[in-house]
């Protein structure tokens, strides 16, 4: 069975600092990986998502994750922080032979300081 | 182009009453998904469908839930009756197709029910 581990509940960065939220995922086969962000009110929005190739990944609002298969993760970074990045972040595994369900990790809270 | 709709955004019942949730997903979008999601946890799925056809209901509580994709377009979820434990964001969720090859999920903004 696909599961993934978010291991910090809640994250408090200042406005400008950088980010990086954990994700840990546990899947025998090539898991296929996602970062979403849902704020406030909203629903879920796709930020990134790893196949296969290059394991840098480039996502909207300038989120990157690293896909490291020897550690199982998947992290996500951006440099800079903005005070509108204050949100809950999912990260969530899928296969392709399931059908590309998605199992979420428990989320990761980030609040910004000014 | 509009997204998934959902109604009602909030909900208030007491136990052993009945809800129903509303979703309209995107047009033109085959999958749809319910998910639950209770506080401090992601969200889990529900049920799957296909058309008007269920795919994969593994994880619907079918003493309680039930759901209805009429039409293969909109779709209702139903909880009879109700129960603390289902205090909960449901969130729908619609995608071109399911299968073979990736199709993103869409969001929409939930329905919060509180059981009381």
């Amino acid at each position: 069975a696909q599961s993934v581990t978010q291991p910090d509940i809640h994250i408090t960065v200042s406005e400008g600092a950088s980010l990086e939220l954990r994700c840990n995922y546990s899947y025998g086969a090539t898991p296929y990986l996602f970062w979403y962000v849902q704020s406030p009110g909203q629903g879920l929005q796709l930020l990134l998502k790893y196949f296969s190739g290059d394991t840098l990944v480039q996502g909207i609002k300038g989120f990157e994750a690293e896909f490291k298969r020897s550690q199982s993760s998947f992290n996500l970074r951006k440099p800079s922080v903005h005070w509108s990045d204050a949100a809950e972040y999912f990260c969530a595994v899928g296969a392709r032979s399931n059908d590309y369900k998605l199992s979420f990790g428990a989320g990761t809270t980030v609040t910004v300081r000014a | 182009e509009a997204g998934v709709a959902q109604s009602p955004r909030y909900k208030i019942i007491e136990k052993r009453q009945s809800v129903a949730f509303w979703c309209n997903p995107i047009s033109g979008h085959a999958t749809l998904y319910w998910y639950q999601q209770i506080l401090g946890q992601g969200p889990k799925l529900l049920i799957q469908f296909q058309n008007n056809g269920v795919v994969d209901d593994s994880q619907l509580p079918k003493d309680r839930f039930s759901a209805e994709r009429l039409k293969g377009v909109d779709s209702t979820l139903k909880i009879q009756p109700a129960k603390l434990e289902d205090s909960a964001v449901y969130l729908c969720a619609s995608s071109l197709d399911s299968g073979d090859s990736y199709n993103e999920q869409f969001f929409g903004p939930g329905t919060r029910l509180t059981v009381l």
